[in-house]
């Protein structure tokens, strides 16, 4: 069975500046895909981005990108120019490419950011 | 467009009770996904279903929790004789089909037992 860590339950950054969260991932497939979703105070659940694991290159979204590690299964998340509105628990998430696993996420325990002004 | 639509968004049961949580998807998705947030957890996948089928269960308690999605109307998930441990966020997400990049997801409802 597939595990997502997250070993950073909390992290702080101050407005402006750049923040990088870990994430480690355990799985012996080598078709899979890795999110980054954002829940802020309203809980709901927002993609942030997405890495597929064949793709060697790491996916960019505006202010957040990742370093995709797929050899030593770490899947990074950096926030460049941290804004007020980034402020929320942040999940990362492994979803496998086999049919029999049937697309569902599976989550870590979630880092809670916190964006000092 | 609407997206994913849940309700009730708060839900308060007495232990024994039954709860029922609504999951309307977006317009043309036929995948349901039902996932369970424990206070100060990440959420954990329960169940999978498409329309009048349920493709994998392996996440969903054993007793007293079922869920269906019938052909018309919203993916109902079902908690018969509620306990304090069930309290939580129940989050419904949709896909429009198998291995479709991105789920998308509810706003969550909220149970509370009392």
């Amino acid at each position: 069975a597939q595990t997502v860590t997250q070993s950073q339950p909390e992290m702080s950054v101050q407005e402006a500046e750049t923040v990088t969260l870990s994430c480690t991932y355990d799985t012996s497939e080598s078709d899979y895909y890795l999110f980054w979703y954002k829940q802020p105070p309203s809980r709901q659940m927002i993609l942030v981005i997405r890495q597929e694991a064949y793709k060697q290159q790491n996916a960019t979204e505006n202010r957040f990108s990742v370093n995709f590690q797929k050899a030593a299964k770490s899947f990074s998340l950096k926030i460049s120019d941290s804004q007020l509105g980034d402020a929320a628990m942040y999940f990362c998430a492994y979803r496998s490419d086999q049919e029999t696993s049937g697309s569902r996420l599976t989550f870590g325990e979630g880092t809670q950011l916190t964006v000092n002004p | 467009n609407a997206g994913v639509m849940q309700n009730p968004r708060h839900l308060v049961r007495r232990r024994g009770q039954e709860a029922r949580l609504r999951c309307s998807p977006m317009k043309g998705h036929s995948h349901v996904y039902w996932y369970r947030q424990l206070p100060e957890e990440g959420l954990k996948f329960m169940v999978y279903l498409q329309k009048e089928n349920i493709i994998d269960e392996s996440g969903m308690p054993k007793e007293r929790f079922s869920a269906e999605f019938p052909k018309e109307g919203p993916s109902i998930l079902r908690i018969q004789q509620v306990v304090r441990g069930d309290s939580a966020a129940y989050f419904c997400a949709s896909a429009i089909r198998t291995g479709a990049y991105e789920q998308y997801f509810g706003p969550g409802t909220r149970l509370t037992v009392t």
